[in-house]
This record gives structure tokens, C-alpha cells and sequence, in this order.
């Protein structure tokens, strides 16, 4: 069975500093690996995937992710925060890149960017 | 060209009652999968519909059911509602070389 785990309710950053938003993963198999962001009362905003290659994947509003196979983690990062990535996160897993599996979400993060 | 299509965005029932939510995929998708996401909580998956069958689904009664259409269109139906399935329900639509795209979601609230 696959599954995702967020160890953090809430990130607190200052503007203008470096934010991470931690992701372990467990499935069998390939994991492909996402982030998504959310809004309040919207639905889910695709950020970025990991599905093969280099191990630092680059998305939307500068956020990049990084894979380490060996901690199973993808950890969300910014170079620079700013006030407008106050949002929740939601890292998720799918083993194997077919529609045919499921995507499976974390718990998510709240992350709260004080100006 | 729109995105998916959910409706209606809120809806209010009493316990008991059923209701029927609705999803209408983005160009060129075929495949609709649904999540409950419960207030503070991340998304639960229901189950997944493809060439109008179930193919996959999650650890949710029978009281949840499913359709596709044969535009790929999608409804959801949930009987004999419960005060616990008040939640944001989302609808996400993939197709061929294109990844998840979700609905802005319909807010049910059972009283």
C-alpha cells in the first residue's frame, strides 16, 4: 500500500527567507511523487511532479522539490518566501505513472509566511 | 478552454437525504477519480471511473456511488447522507500525456 506522510501541521517563515515543507513516501514500486497547493475554498493547484531523471525538480512561483530515493522523501522548497505562498500543501504518491493507479495525498501543511 | 467543472460549488441537505454531485472533465480527459477532503484534512480517494466503469476505490461505504458518462462526464451520489460526510468534495480529471487536474470542489454541508 502506498502512503504519504506530512510530519508538520504548520511551517512558520519569515518573508524573504528559505522555506521547506517536508514529504516521506512509501509505495512499491517507482514513486511518482507530487505537490499541490491549495487556497481556501479552492480546489487543489498542480506545483510540480518528480516522475524520473534529476533528482531537483522545478515548478510554479519558484518552488523546486527534491527526491532522495534512499530517505524517501520529497521536501518542497523556496529560495525566498513570500507573503502569497501563505497556503496549504499537499504532497501525494502514485506508484507508477498510469492512470490506472491512484493518487494518494498527505495530510498537508500549513504554511504561514509573516511579512 | 475550461478547466473541470464541478457543480454545484455549495449545497446544503438534511441527514438522510441523498445527493448527487456532478463533475465535467477537462478537453481531452477521460478519466475522473473523486476525493472527500473533511474540513483541516487532506484529500481521501472514493474511487476512479474509466471508460464508464469503477476501476478503482477507496475505503468508503456502498452508500457512495459512481457514473460515468459517455462524454466522460462524472456524478457522484452519496444516500442516506450523514452528518460526517459534510466536506469539501473534489473532482479530478487526467487524460492521455496529461497529468491530475482538479475542480475548485462542491462544499456539502448535512445538517
Amino acid at each position: 500500500a502506498q502512503s504519504v506522510a506530512q510530519p508538520e501541521d504548520q511551517v512558520n517563515v519569515a518573508e524573504g527567507n528559505p522555506l521547506t515543507v517536508k514529504c516521506t513516501y512509501s509505495v512499491s514500486g517507482n514513486p511518482y511523487l507530487f505537490w499541490y497547493v491549495q487556497y481556501p475554498n479552492r480546489g487543489l493547484q498542480f506545483l510540480l511532479k518528480y516522475i524520473t531523471g534529476d533528482n531537483l525538480v522545478k515548478g510554479s512561483y519558484g518552488f523546486e522539490a527534491e527526491f532522495n530515493k534512499s530517505q524517501t522523501s520529497f521536501h518542497l522548497k523556496k529560495p525566498s518566501a513570500l507573503v502569497s505562498d501563505s497556503a496549504l500543501y499537499f504532497c501525494a504518491v502514485r506508484s507508477g505513472y498510469s492512470s490506472a493507479s491512484k493518487i494518494i495525498f498527505g495530510s498537508g501543511t500549513r504554511l504561514s509566511i509573516r511579512p | 478552454d475550461a478547466g473541470v467543472t464541478q457543480s454545484p460549488t455549495h449545497l446544503i441537505k438534511t441527514r438522510g437525504q441523498q445527493v448527487t454531485l456532478r463533475c465535467s472533465p477537462k478537453s481531452g480527459h477521460d478519466t475522473v477519480s473523486w476525493y472527500q477532503q473533511a474540513l483541516g484534512q487532506g484529500p481521501q480517494f472514493i474511487f476512479q471511473y474509466y471508460e464508464e466503469e469503477e476501476r478503482q476505490r477507496g475505503n468508503f461505504p456502498d452508500r457512495f456511488s459512481g457514473h460515468q458518462f459517455p462524454n466522460y462526464s462524472s456524478e457522484l451520489n452519496v444516500n442516506a447522507l450523514l452528518l460526517g460526510d459534510s466536506a469539501l468534495y473534489l473532482c479530478a480529471t487526467e487524460g492521455p500525456g496529461d497529468g491530475y487536474t482538479f475542480g475548485s470542489g462542491t462544499r456539502l454541508t448535512v445538517v
